[in-house]
């Protein structure tokens, strides 16, 4: 039962352009969104998060986006750079406060490659 | 200040053999999180342990077990280890049960 999806698997995008990423998710208790990126023969590092509260976080380069009513959530990177090439995942987690669920739940991912 | 620590990084063993990895958190964590990622896949929670307790646990068989030390580091123990366990086993610890997750770069496990 897969409740976050990623349904694209690649993305390859020129440097200084931007990437979008996407990601749906089917479970209405998530509360709180995460992405990571991953680069081969590493752990997933932790990019940016976001809230239920509210649509929009942004750091730096990177933004997301939530459409609660759509389960939507998207990752743009501006501008895109050789070094942002990795395996991005998307993942959620439910309201802390109504279940005693603390796993994440992670989608497929996406592999980013940035060209010169 | 080290990060996850896990061991071993590569892991080659027969059907049917039992297999142990181990994770130390990163300082000030107190949670460990064990996860595993099929090829081509995203990760997928086994379970967490907070206070040497195993809190929650996801869809695995009782073939996956664990523990956590009291300096809180973590064991993943697999028995009867089957071709489907071939994966990449991720450890990630954290202050509390999700703050601040901090993943290790994984174990990656060969079952032949």
């Amino acid at each position: 039962d897969q409740q976050v999806k990623q349904n694209s698997p690649s993305l390859s995008v020129q440097e200084g352009r931007i990437s979008i990423l996407n990601c749906d998710y089917t479970n209405s208790m998530f509360d709180y969104f995460l992405w990571y990126k991953k680069y081969p023969a590493e752990g997933p590092t932790f990019l940016i998060s976001i809230s239920s509260i509210k649509d929009k976080n942004e750091d730096g380069r990177f933004t997301v986006f939530l459409n609660k009513s759509a389960k939507h959530l998207s990752l743009h990177i501006v501008p895109s750079q050789p070094g942002d090439s990795a395996v991005y995942f998307c993942a959620a987690s439910p309201r802390l406060i109504f279940s005693n669920d603390y796993k994440l739940s992670f989608g497929a991912g996406t592999t980013v490659t940035v060209r010169a | 200040d080290a990060g996850v620590t896990q061991s071993p990084t590569h892991l080659i063993k027969t059907r049917g053999q039992q297999v142990t990895l181990r994770c130390s958190p990163k300082s000030g964590h107190d949670t460990v999180s064990w996860y595993q990622q099929a090829l081509g896949q995203g990760p997928q929670f086994i379970f967490q342990y907070y206070e040497e307790e195993e809190r929650q646990r996801g869809n695995f068989p009782d073939r996956f077990s664990g523990h956590q030390f009291p300096n809180y580091s973590s064991e993943l123990n697999v028995n009867a280890l089957l071709l489907g366990d071939s994966a990449l086993y991720l450890c990630a610890s954290s202050w509390g049960p999700q703050e601040g997750y901090t993943f290790g770069s994984g174990t990656r496990l060969t079952v032949v």
